[in-house]
């Protein structure tokens, strides 16, 4: 019963650098999302998906791609870290179709950048 | 103004309490309402949907009044387990996630 999986779990990055967090999903999940957030903050949305080759920006899409090429997997692209994006990243997914029902979380990738 | 803002807690109550967590949201487009459970340094997990009829799952109730675009969380006989913090969720076009409101049950 996997559910939604992230990885890596923890990373520390020096500014300038890139990498990719994973997300992925054996649910059959159309609608797939990146959250960021920050302590004592609520989640803000990065970018989301509606299905395979769809993508589209939430709040706060800037240093962020995204991609989706698959119905499983959406994994999230930072280019050029800065210390702004130290936060911890949730990837959710849920059903989509007949209204929203609920979304299914990883259990998060804690991003430090220094 | 936040599109959903909830109480600024965080909120200590004994064992056994009856505690409510107030939600508000700007949206009027919002077509369904949540409320999910977020434990330290875990991921956020549902609680419950929120219906215009209200809605109750054991010690918990929740409410939601359009009108006003408010919508409520009703604890009875608070658990220490239920120390966490509780996030108000809508949905219109995406789901939108309120800052939380930190519960902590005392023995």
């Amino acid at each position: 019963n996997a559910g939604v999986t992230q990885t890596p779990k923890f990373r520390i990055l020096k500014i300038g650098q890139s990498m990719t967090l994973q997300c992925t999903q054996d649910m059959n999940h159309n609608y797939m999302y990146w959250y960021r957030q920050d302590p004592g903050m609520g989640l803000k949305l990065i970018y989301y998906s509606v299905g395979a080759g769809i993508t589209d920006k939430g709040e706060v899409p800037n240093g962020y791609n995204v991609s989706r090429s698959t119905t499983e997997d959406f994994p999230l692209r930072l280019e050029l870290a800065a210390p702004s994006q130290t936060s911890v990243y949730f990837c959710a997914s849920t059903k989509g179709g007949d209204g929203p029902g609920e979304l299914f979380f990883g259990e998060g990738s804690r991003l430090t950048v220094l | 103004r936040k599109e959903v803002e909830q109480d600024p807690g965080p909120f200590n109550v004994p064992e056994g309490a009856t505690v409510a967590f107030n939600c508000t949201y700007s949206n009027s487009a919002s077509q369904s309402f949540f409320w999910y459970r977020q434990d330290c340094r875990k991921e956020p997990k549902l609680l419950m949907s929120v219906y215009s009829s209200g809605n109750e799952d054991g010690r918990f109730t929740a409410q939601l009044n359009r009108a006003s675009q408010y919508i409520s969380l009703l604890i009875r006989d608070s658990k220490l387990s239920d120390s966490a913090t509780y996030l108000c969720v809508t949905n219109g076009q995406n789901f939108v996630f309120g800052p939380g409101t930190r519960l902590s049950v005392l023995p």
